[in-house]
Order: structure tokens, then C-alpha cells, then sequence
């Protein structure tokens, strides 16, 4: 079963703006991690965030983690044409191999 | 360090026929996985690997079988390829069960 599940589906915004996705995911966790997917590429880490932290950033992009509520969110501020991707978040629970489960993404258009 | 690497990059194959695809890292990581990724979807976890000579089972493993000799390369094999096997597959590497997985940029498959 799905474990993240990554919402809106699809996002377009005009360059300059602010975008916001968010996952939510059912069972504990270890730690959340958000990827993003270029179109035709491979994915791309862009920044982890433990079960014991409750916000996290790195340069333009503010991740938060609410465990209480099983759900976590990405912002990524003054967002640029290049920011054009698809964003996954994905969680790990351990002992399980460390196995990832992915949710389907987010598909994110930054206009110019 | 060229990171993940994957060959081929793009086959088409037959109903029936067999073939391994190669994934190989020069992080000296011990997790090692297989996903596919269907069209507008994230990946699924086929295969996967805690060290040299141990595979496992993922979410989606039937019809692949893998192999991990050296503790660099994991090999997935389809051993009778079906249409429903046509998909783009992704190998990642982690060092730690819990830490960031490093992507290769993929193999796309059809299955005619």
C-alpha cells in the first residue's frame, strides 16, 4: 500500500511565487525524505527530515514535519522556471530495510 | 565518482525474451534497489539489497529476479518479458538503511 501520498497532483505557478505541496503518509516513521524528478531523469535528493525534527531548510526550500498529523510539506520560495519537476516525498521506516515507499508526486509548472 | 550508473539506457524487447540490466555505484554502499515507474506515477519497489550476496523481495517482484555478487553491481533480470513489464526502471544505492538513496538515471523498456 501507498504510504506517501503527495498533494496537489499538479501545480502551476508564474516564476517569482511561492509553491506549496504536501505528503501525507499512514504509519510511523523513521524519516521523510522529498525528491525531485526532472522529466526523462532520474530522481534527485533534495533534503531529509527526521522523525525528532520539526522543520528543516536548505537555500530556497523549507520542508516541515508534523507527526501528530502523519503529514509533511514542501516550500520552495521565489520559485524559478527551473523548478519546473515533479516532487515525490518518500518515507522510511526502520527496521524495514530501509525501504522507501514513494507516493506518485507532484507535478510542478513555474511559469516564466 | 560517477555514482550510479545504469546500462542499458533504452531496449525494446519481444514478448518472451530475457534480459538483465546492470546497475552499478562506486559509493561503497551496501543498500542497493530496483523500482520501476510507471507513466504519472512514483516508483515501486521491485528488488532490493542489504549487502553483498543478500537480495530481497519488494512490493512488486514478480517477473524479475536479481542478483548482488559484488557488493558494486545488482543486476535485474526478466527472465519471459511481458508488455505489463514495459516501464522505466531505476536503480538506487543508500550507505544506511534510513539515509538518502542516490538514483541512476534509468533504463526505459518496451515490451512489444
Amino acid at each position: 500500500s501507498q504510504q506517501g501520498e503527495e498533494d496537489p497532483q499538479a501545480l502551476s505557478i508564474q516564476e517569482g511565487e511561492n509553491a506549496t505541496m504536501n505528503c501525507s503518509y499512514k504509519t510511523s516513521i523513521n524519516n521523510l525524505q522529498w525528491y525531485r524528478q526532472n522529466s526523462g531523469r532520474g530522481l534527485v535528493h533534495l533534503i531529509l527530515i527526521r522523525s525528532n525534527e520539526r522543520e528543516k531548510h536548505s537555500g530556497r526550500l523549507r520542508v516541515t514535519l508534523d507527526t501528530s498529523k502523519k503529514s509533511s510539506s514542501l516550500l520552495i520560495t521565489a520559485s524559478r522556471a527551473a523548478d519546473t519537476a515533479s516532487y515525490f516525498c518518500a518515507t522510511v521506516r526502520v527496521p524495514n530495510a530501509g525501504k522507501s515507499t514513494f507516493g506518485d508526486g507532484t507535478t510542478l509548472t513555474v511559469k516564466p | 565518482n560517477a555514482g550510479v550508473t545504469q546500462t542499458p539506457k533504452f531496449r525494446v524487447l519481444k514478448t518472451g525474451q530475457s534480459m538483465t540490466l546492470l546497475c552499478a555505484q562506486d559509493m561503497n554502499h551496501e543498500y542497493m534497489y530496483w523500482y520501476r515507474q510507471d507513466p504519472g506515477m512514483g516508483l515501486r519497489l521491485i528488488h532490493y539489497s542489504v549487502g553483498e550476496g543478500t537480495t530481497a523481495k519488494g512490493e512488486v517482484p514478480d517477473g524479475y529476479n536479481v542478483s548482488r555478487l559484488k557488493k558494486q553491481n545488482f543486476l535485474l533480470g526478466l527472465e519471459s518479458a511481458a508488455p505489463s513489464q514495459t516501464s522505466v526502471y531505476f536503480c538506487a544505492s543508500s550507505y544506511l538503511e534510513k539515509e538518502t538513496q542516490y538514483f541512476g538515471p534509468g533504463t526505459r523498456l518496451l515490451v512489444l
